[in-house]
């Protein structure tokens, strides 16, 4: 079965710090995998999208991501987090009957 | 051009009652999807409608059901409301050409409505 596993529930970072949430999918074939954020009472907003064109794939507001088979892994990164980061983060996966199946959340807390 | 717009954006019901939430999704997209999110469960798909079929469903009860309209217009409804139903419902839609293509993951989504069952 195709799945999604966000491996933090709440990351904390500095302000200025990097900033690393990590996913791992389980899939039988190369997946559709994207990274979403919700910020306070508000809907969700994609960030990037990886459809098996480049590995390394760059959203908004300066966060990446990069797909690795064979760590079944497809981690957000950003180099130096802002205030305006602090929300809720969702690794998406599309499974194979179509579905899009969100992974729980990693809260991220930037720290002043 | 305007988003994905929810309504009420919040609502408190007793349990037993029935509630109907409304989305109208960003003009000229076609699929709207309906998505409970609690603390526990994260966020759960219900179902994804496509040019007033349904086009996909989650693994929610027949007390949760909804419908789209001609102008693409989605409502869910939840009737026999019990307490575990208090939730942001989340609707999203996107820009998916035909019932038969494949879902891009690109969705758009509203702020949400939140339920609270008492």
């Amino acid at each position: 079965a195709q799945s999604v596993t966000q491996l933090d529930s709440h990351v904390s970072v500095s302000e200025g710090t990097p900033v690393l949430l990590r996913c791992n999918y389980s899939s039988s074939y190369s997946p559709s995998l994207f990274w979403y954020v919700q910020h306070p009472n508000k809907g969700l907003q994609l960030l990037l999208k990886y459809t098996s064109a480049a590995t390394l794939v760059k959203g908004i507001n300066g966060f990446e991501a990069e797909f690795k088979k064979s760590e079944t892994s497809f981690h957000l990164t950003k180099p130096s987090a802002h205030m305006s980061d602090a929300a809720e983060y969702f690794c998406v996966v599309i499974m194979k009957d179509d579905k899009i199946i969100f992974g729980k959340g990693t809260r991220l807390h930037i720290l002043p | 051009k305007a988003g994905v717009t929810q309504t009420p954006r919040y609502l408190i019901k007793t349990r037993g009652q029935q509630v109907t939430l409304s989305c109208s999704p960003i003009s000229g997209h076609r699929s709207v999807s309906w998505y409970q999110q609690t603390p526990g469960q994260g966020l759960q798909f219900l179902f994804e409608y496509f040019s007033e079929t349904q086009r996909n469903k989650g693994n929610f009860p027949g007390r949760f059901s909804g419908r789209q309209f001609s102008n693409s217009r989605s409502e869910m409804n939840v009737s026999t409301l019990e307490l575990g139903d208090s939730a942001l419902y989340l609707c999203a839609s996107s820009p998916l050409v035909s019932s038969g293509g494949a879902n891009t993951g690109e969705l758009f989504f509203g702020e949400g409505s939140r339920l609270t069952v008492l």
